[in-house]
């Protein structure tokens, strides 16, 4: 079946610590991976995403790694601030050949930066 | 360029009522998928939409369904309402064969 296994469910750093969150999904037939944040109250917002002939992405202080061997994920937050604070999901899609693809979820992590 | 809307943002009603929320995709986007997310938990693919037809669906009883506008816009009803269905409904619209979804600010349903 599909699922996706998120962790840690909780994340507390200091404020210019780094930050790591890992996921490992079911599916090997899955090849695009997003990263997503929700805010308290808000909707879920694309922050990164992965596809599965690209090992490693980066963007300014966000870096996601993809192990396709292992079906492992994970999102990397250098130089953490305040306002990373938030909920982070990464999800994996299926291929089902060509069509826009439902985003498999994991469960969250709650990430607080403290100043 | 409007980003995804849906509409109302809260409700509250009571078991066993039916219930229509609604959601416009962002400019472009032909494609609207919708999620539930219940309290602390990550969002559960309900199904999507493409061409005014279902074209997945998730782990999801009858009483769930869907349209799609030729404008694109969806709906989604849920009926015989259960306390369970208390959640905050999301959806999501891309164009087709792409990946990247974008999500809307969701609906608050509150079943009492």
């Amino acid at each position: 079946g599909e699922n996706v296994e998120q962790h840690p469910s909780t994340l507390s750093v200091q404020e210019g610590d780094s930050a790591v969150i890992k996921c490992t999904y079911s599916d090997s037939a899955s090849n695009y991976f997003p990263w997503y944040k929700q805010e308290l109250g808000k909707r879920p917002q694309l922050i990164i995403d992965i596809r599965s002939n690209v090992g490693e992405k980066k963007d300014q202080r966000i870096a996601v790694t993809l192990n396709k061997t292992a079906k492992h994920f994970s999102l990397h937050i250098t130089e953490t601030q305040p306002e990373d604070s938030a909920v982070y999901f990464c999800a994996a899609t299926p291929n089902y050949g060509g069509a826009t693809n439902k985003l498999i979820f994991g469960t969250g992590t709650l990430l607080a930066v403290q100043p | 360029d409007a980003g995804v809307t849906q509409s109302p943002t809260h409700l509250i009603k009571t078991r066993g009522q039916q219930v229509t929320l609604r959601c416009s995709p962002k400019s472009g986007h032909d494609t609207v998928s919708w999620y539930q997310q219940a309290l602390g938990q990550g969002p559960q693919f309900i199904f999507q939409y493409y061409e005014e037809e279902e074209r997945q669906r998730g782990n999801f009883p009858d009483r769930f369904s869907g349209h799609q506008f030729p404008n694109y816009s969806s709906e989604l009803n849920v009926n015989a309402l259960l306390l369970g269905d208390s959640a905050l409904y999301l959806c999501a619209s891309t164009t087709g064969g792409t990946d990247t979804q974008y999500f809307g600010p969701g609906t608050r349903l509150t079943v009492l």
